[in-house]
């Protein structure tokens, strides 16, 4: 079945020490989100790339980074973890095409914990 | 930028529909109105959108007023399965310089009872 991919499901880091975690999708959609969900909150969109074309959101903080090498895989790179950042960390695409928005197809999320 | 406000929770009886409203009233016109639903430690799962009309489809049905500044989502028949967070959202097309928002609302949670 096409697929959105979170890999690991669960990561433990520690204070400062750089962490990436990984979103491959099986669906071949041209945009892709990262979002970063606190408990209890609702997930906060953190950036997204539609094709190449990276998207940040104007509060993300610099610690957090991400690449796509190819339209399969997106990466988040957190670069010096703190305890704020733990979290879980949604991916999700979406097909657009001719300005025309789609629905969002989410993973099931990466659950990173920061000691 | 447009925001979202939904009451935090509310109960339905099994078998009962479940209304569950949304207010944005600084939605502009371009900006679409999604429903997502999240069960505990999973990711979300779309559910419906619309622009101006009514929409309805085989989950749920989402009725949109006519001057879009709120909107209500309507689960026909709940089942236990729909006990979840469900969340309103406000998405704009993408912009000429390539971005795009997207605004979750703080959720719902939806108890059903049996």
């Amino acid at each position: 079945d096409a697929m959105v991919i979170q890999n690991p499901r669960y990561q433990v880091t520690q204070f400062g020490k750089p962490v990436t975690l990984s979103c491959s999708q099986t669906l071949n959609h041209n945009v892709m989100y990262w979002y970063q969900q606190k408990s209890s909150q609702a997930p906060k969109l953190l950036f997204h790339y539609y094709d190449k074309d990276f998207n940040n959101e104007a509060d993300t903080p610099d610690n957090f980074q991400s690449r796509r090498p190819n339209t399969s895989f997106c990466f988040l790179d957190i670069r010096s973890p703190g305890l704020g950042d733990a979290a879980m960390y949604l991916c999700a695409t979406s097909r657009e095409l001719a300005g025309r928005t789609n629905e969002q197809f989410f993973g099931p999320g990466t659950r990173l914990t920061v000691l | 930028d447009a925001k979202t406000t939904q009451p935090p929770s509310m109960d339905c009886a099994e078998g009962r529909a479940a209304n569950l409203p949304c207010n944005h009233s600084t939605i502009s016109g371009n900006e679409y109105v999604y429903w997502y639903r999240q069960i505990h430690s999973q990711g979300p799962q779309y559910i419906i959108h619309g622009l101006k009309n009514n929409e309805t489809n085989e989950m749920a049905s989402l009725i949109i007023t006519e001057d879009r500044k709120s909107s209500t989502l309507i689960l026909p028949h709940a089942t236990l399965r729909d006990t979840a967070v469900y969340y309103c959202i406000v998405r704009s097309p993408r912009d000429s310089g390539g971005y795009q928002k997207v605004t979750f609302g703080i959720g719902t949670k939806l108890q059903v009872i049996p």
